[in-house]
C-alpha cells in the first residue's frame, strides 16, 4: 500500500533562507507525487506534481521538487523564503487503481521569520 | 470558471444534531472526493463519488456518516447525531477524471464545530 511520510511537523526559516520540506513515499510502483499548500483557513492548492519525465519539477511561487527514485523522496525546496510562504504543506500520493483518491502526509507547517 | 464551492464555511452544531455539508464541483468535473482534517493532522480520505454512485467509501465511519452525489445538485456529506469528535474541517475535491495523475481541485472546506 502507498504511504507518505513528511519529516518535521514544524519548520522555521528566516526570510531569504532556503526552504527544504522533506517527503518520502512508499510505493510498489513508480508513483505520481503531489505537493499541496494550505494557507490558514483555506483549502488546498496544488504547488506542483510529478507524473513522468523530468525528475525536477517546477511549481508555482518559486517552489520546486526533485523526484529521487533511489531515495524514494520528493523533497520540496525554495531558494529564498518569503513571508507569504508561511503555510502548511502536504505531500500526497494517489492510492493506485482507486480512482485518484489521495494519501496525504501529516503535513509540515512552515514559519518564516523576518 | 468557479472553483469547488463548499458551504457553509463554518457550521456549529450541538451534540445529537445533524450536519449537512455541501460541495459543488468545478464545472465539467464528475468525480468528487471528501476528506476530513482533524486538528493537528493531515487529510484523511473519506469517500469517492461519481454522479449517482459511491465508488469508494472505505474511509467513511460505519455509522452516522453518509454521502451522496445526485444527478442534479451538489454532493452532500451528512453526519447524523454529531458528537464532539466530529469537529474537524471537511474538504471536498473534484477532478475531471478519476485517474491517478489528475490534479484534484479543493474547496475551501467546511469547519464543523460540535458543542
Amino acid at each position: 500500500a502507498q504511504s507518505v511520510t513528511q519529516l518535521g511537523s514544524h519548520v522555521s526559516v528566516s526570510e531569504g533562507a532556503l526552504v527544504l520540506l522533506r517527503c518520502n513515499y512508499s510505493s510498489s510502483v513508480p508513483p505520481y507525487l503531489f505537493w499541496y499548500v494550505q494557507y490558514p483557513n483555506q483549502g488546498l492548492q496544488l504547488l506542483l506534481k510529478y507524473t513522468t519525465g523530468a525528475t525536477l519539477v517546477k511549481g508555482i511561487n518559486g517552489f520546486e521538487a526533485e523526484f529521487k527514485k533511489s531515495e524514494t523522496s520528493f523533497h520540496l525546496t525554495k531558494p529564498s523564503a518569503h513571508m507569504s510562504d508561511a503555510a502548511e504543506y502536504f505531500c500526497a500520493v494517489p492510492s493506485y487503481n482507486q480512482g485518484g483518491k489521495l494519501i496525504f502526509g501529516q503535513g509540515t507547517e512552515l514559519s518564516v521569520k523576518p | 470558471n468557479a472553483g469547488v464551492m463548499q458551504n457553509p464555511r463554518h457550521l456549529v452544531r450541538r451534540r445529537g444534531q445533524e450536519a449537512r455539508l455541501r460541495c459543488s464541483p468545478m464545472k465539467g468535473h464528475s468525480h468528487v472526493y471528501w476528506y476530513r482534517q482533524l486538528p493537528e493532522e493531515g487529510l484523511k480520505f473519506m469517500v469517492y463519488l461519481q454522479k449517482e454512485n459511491i465508488i469508494d467509501e472505505s474511509g467513511m465511519p460505519k455509522e452516522r456518516f453518509s454521502a451522496e452525489f445526485p444527478k442534479e445538485g451538489p454532493s452532500i456529506l451528512r453526519i447524523q447525531q454529531v458528537v464532539r469528535g466530529d469537529s474537524a474541517a471537511y474538504f471536498c475535491a473534484s477532478s475531471p477524471t478519476g485517474t491517478d495523475n489528475t490534479e484534484a481541485f479543493f474547496g475551501q472546506g467546511t469547519r464543523l464545530t460540535v458543542v
